[in-house]
């Protein structure tokens, strides 16, 4: 079974704390692509990163950064000195060949308070 | 950047209404998709396009839904006869072969 799961509902935390978003993901392929995209309060959709299956490095961006690790399935994603403006809902997704789609997690509010 | 337009951006029709979503993929893009996602829940996937022809939709697309792709620029979204349970932001997308996905910026879709 495919499957994403986001298990951190809400998480709240005072501006310039580091914070982290957990993303587990479930698929017998072997060739996958995981995605973070950020919803704001506005409601689009904004992609944040994609990374293959086959590519294990993090990646860091800025204030951004992702840890992918495929012993544990996991593809964590970590905000470092968070901003108020980095209150959103952030969705993990899972596309895999198989059956071309994209499955998403429940997503994680994330509000920083200032 | 190119980017996927979706008209309108907020669309209020009376129950048992037809709807018609309309979205502009990004002109190089192959793949194309409308998901939707009811006010604080996940996103969900409701149907690919490809080379004229769905390729995989699920179950939440049934018969009361119809895709389009009329003139070669234009994706649609039709709702033959919208219930109250569709009401939900839609978003179309479209992709590359290397799945770099780009969403559009939604339809707000209340239905009354």
């Amino acid at each position: 079974a495919q499957k994403v799961t986001q298990a951190q509902t809400e998480i709240s935390v005072v501006e310039k704390e580091d914070v982290t978003l957990d993303c587990v993901y479930e698929t017998r392929d072997t060739t996958y692509y995981l995605f973070w995209y950020k919803q704001p309060p506005s409601g689009e959709l904004v992609f944040l990163i994609r990374r293959n299956s086959f590519d294990e490095q993090n990646e860091i961006s800025g204030r951004y950064s992702w840890n992918f690790q495929k012993s544990t399935s996991s593809f964590n994603f970590t905000i470092t000195a968070s901003q108020v403006v980095d209150s959103a809902v952030y969705f993990c997704a899972l596309y895999m060949d198989s059956n071309y789609q994209l499955i998403w997690g429940a997503g994680t509010k994330l509000i920083i308070k200032p | 950047e190119p980017e996927v337009t979706q008209t309108p951006s907020h669309q209020v029709t009376q129950m048992g209404q037809e709807v018609i979503l309309r979205c502009v993929p990004i002109s190089n893009h192959l793949y194309f998709y409308w998901y939707r996602q009811i006010l604080g829940q996940k996103v969900e996937f409701l149907v690919s396009f490809y080379n004229n022809e769905i390729s995989e939709k699920s179950e939440i697309f049934d018969d009361q839904f119809s895709v389009e792709r009329p003139d070669g620029s234009n994706f649609t979204l039709k709702i033959r006869s919208t219930k109250l349970e569709d009401s939900a932001m839609y978003f179309c997308a479209s992709r590359t072969n290397n799945y770099g996905y780009t969403f559009g910026s939604g339809t707000r879709l209340t239905v009354v």
